[in-house]
């Protein structure tokens, strides 16, 4: 039973650059959530998708955006990427109320 | 205010002893839920143990062990017998449910090292 998978590990942008990270869901799993992590801090959510629905966001700007597709697989995109956002993002997937399982995280570096 | 606030940011423990990290949380909801998750340098969030606030029993998963206080807003992990696979970042959490909300909020951690 493969659980939470992340792609890519690692990635390094540019400022105004835009990036796209993937996540996909532990088998049974229909929710995913998005957090950021920055260094020495810990992760605060974004927001989370449901039904290829946005259901809830917590405090940041539009240029952060998702999808959740019909597989329940999901994306986050970041538009004109600022050197603030190097973090590590975090997918979490769950049962619609249920405890949330991590991913391994997508390392960003804004050069 | 911080919802959950781990006032240890590092702790040293020698293998094979006891460790508490502590956790206390601020809310005003009836309906909430506490968990605890292990870090390890890899980055990836381990789940460990999960609480309901109406939980009678304090939960337990392994070696690892909750120590719920209500009254007081505490929510402390114990680890027993602890082993130098221990040592990681260690983040207490809530998700509070009087508005359906489903996001979880973090402390800000717990640095654990487990000394030889």
């Amino acid at each position: 039973d493969a659980g939470v998978t992340q792609s890519p590990t690692h990635l390094i942008k540019t400022r105004g650059q835009q990036v796209t990270l993937r996540c996909s869901p532990k088998s049974g799993h229909d929710t995913v959530s998005w957090y950021q992590q920055a260094l020495g801090q810990g992760p605060q959510f974004i927001f989370q998708y449901y039904e290829e629905e946005e259901r809830q966001r917590g405090n940041f700007p539009d240029r952060f955006s998702g999808h959740q597709f019909p597989n329940y697989s999901s994306e986050l995109n970041v538009n004109a990427l600022l050197l603030g956002d190097s973090a590590l993002y975090l997918c979490a997937s769950s049962l619609s109320d249920g405890t949330q399982y991590f991913g391994p995280g997508t390392r960003l570096l804004v050069l | 205010a911080q919802k959950i606030t781990q006032t240890q940011p590092g702790m040293f423990v020698q293998e094979k002893e006891a460790v508490t990290l502590d956790c206390t949380y601020d809310t005003s909801d009836q309906s909430y839920g506490l968990f605890w998750y292990k870090q390890p340098s890899s980055g990836e969030m381990i789940f460990l143990i999960y609480q309901g606030s109406y939980d009678e029993q304090n939960a337990t998963e392994g070696r690892y062990s909750l120590n719920f206080q209500k009254a007081r807003k505490s929510a402390n992990l114990v680890i027993s017998a602890s082993q130098l696979g221990d040592s990681a970042m260690y983040f207490c959490a809530m998700r509070e449910r009087g508005n359906r909300d489903d996001k979880i909020i973090f402390g800000k951690g717990t640095r654990l090292h487990i000394l030889p």
